[in-house]
């Protein structure tokens, strides 16, 4: 079963307009956490955002904020004020417990997100 | 601060071979972690050193292995290459191991193209 699903395999957005990108979550953990990256053309993972479980408040960082969503175990990521340099594949992904108390971080596939003059 | 360095760039092989790629991470960063990304499986875990130790490892065979070197530096193997293998692989570096929850910095990548 898919632990992280994005279900916007590419999107277009307007520039100056605000976009959300769309991220749901399976685990049965109580202590997790998400992040979402942005991958260029040149392929550096590039970190964007991250939110804990425990965190009550959502997160911001400039001109991103994450949408959490607890119960619905949904964490979307919404731009605000898009520019041309926003242009990428967006990946959301979940640190997760394994059963031996080892970690792993696990991607959705990404959403390409293409901004419009 | 200069960033997660990645060599080579680029790698051509044939299948049989191995590789191994090299990672240098941010200074003063211990837990190296290791992802391969490709058009069909999409990013995958590999495995994270932490302090010259394997902490944590994704679902891949033994053919990948890793190690990590005194001043953090980390290194990928990969035997018997398989036509499957060509790839970028992504080396990220964090202050602390993964289940600290901390930011991971990736590397630019190293691509290989396994013929």
């Amino acid at each position: 079963a898919q632990k992280i699903t994005q279900t916007q395999p590419g999107m277009f957005v307007q520039e100056k307009e605000a976009v959300t990108l769309d991220c749901t979550y399976d685990t049965s953990d109580q202590s997790y956490g998400l992040f979402w990256y942005k991958q260029p053309s040149s392929g550096e993972m590039i970190f964007l955002i991250y939110q804990g479980s425990y965190d009550e408040q959502n997160a911001t960082e400039g001109r991103y904020s994450l949408n959490f969503q607890k119960a619905r175990k949904s964490a979307n990521l919404v731009i605000s004020a898009s520019q041309l340099g926003d242009s990428a594949m967006y990946f959301c992904a979940m640190r997760e417990r394994q059963l031996d108390s080892s970690y792993k971080l696990i991607f959705g596939s990404g959403t390409r997100l293409l901004v419009r003059p | 601060k200069a960033g997660v360095t990645q060599t080579p760039r680029y790698l051509i092989k044939t299948r049989g071979q191995q590789v191994t790629l090299s990672c240098s991470p941010i200074s003063g960063h211990r837990s190296v972690s290791w992802y391969q990304q490709t058009p069909g499986q999409g990013l995958q875990f590999l495995f994270e050193y932490f302090s010259e130790t394997q902490r944590n490892k994704g679902n891949f065979p033994g053919r990948f292995s890793g190690r990590q070197f005194s001043n953090s530096r980390s290194e990928m193997n990969v035997s018997t290459l398989e036509l499957g293998d060509s790839a970028l692989y992504l080396c990220a570096s964090s202050p602390g191991s993964l289940g600290g929850g901390h930011e991971q910095f990736f590397g630019p990548g190293t691509r290989l193209t396994v013929l």
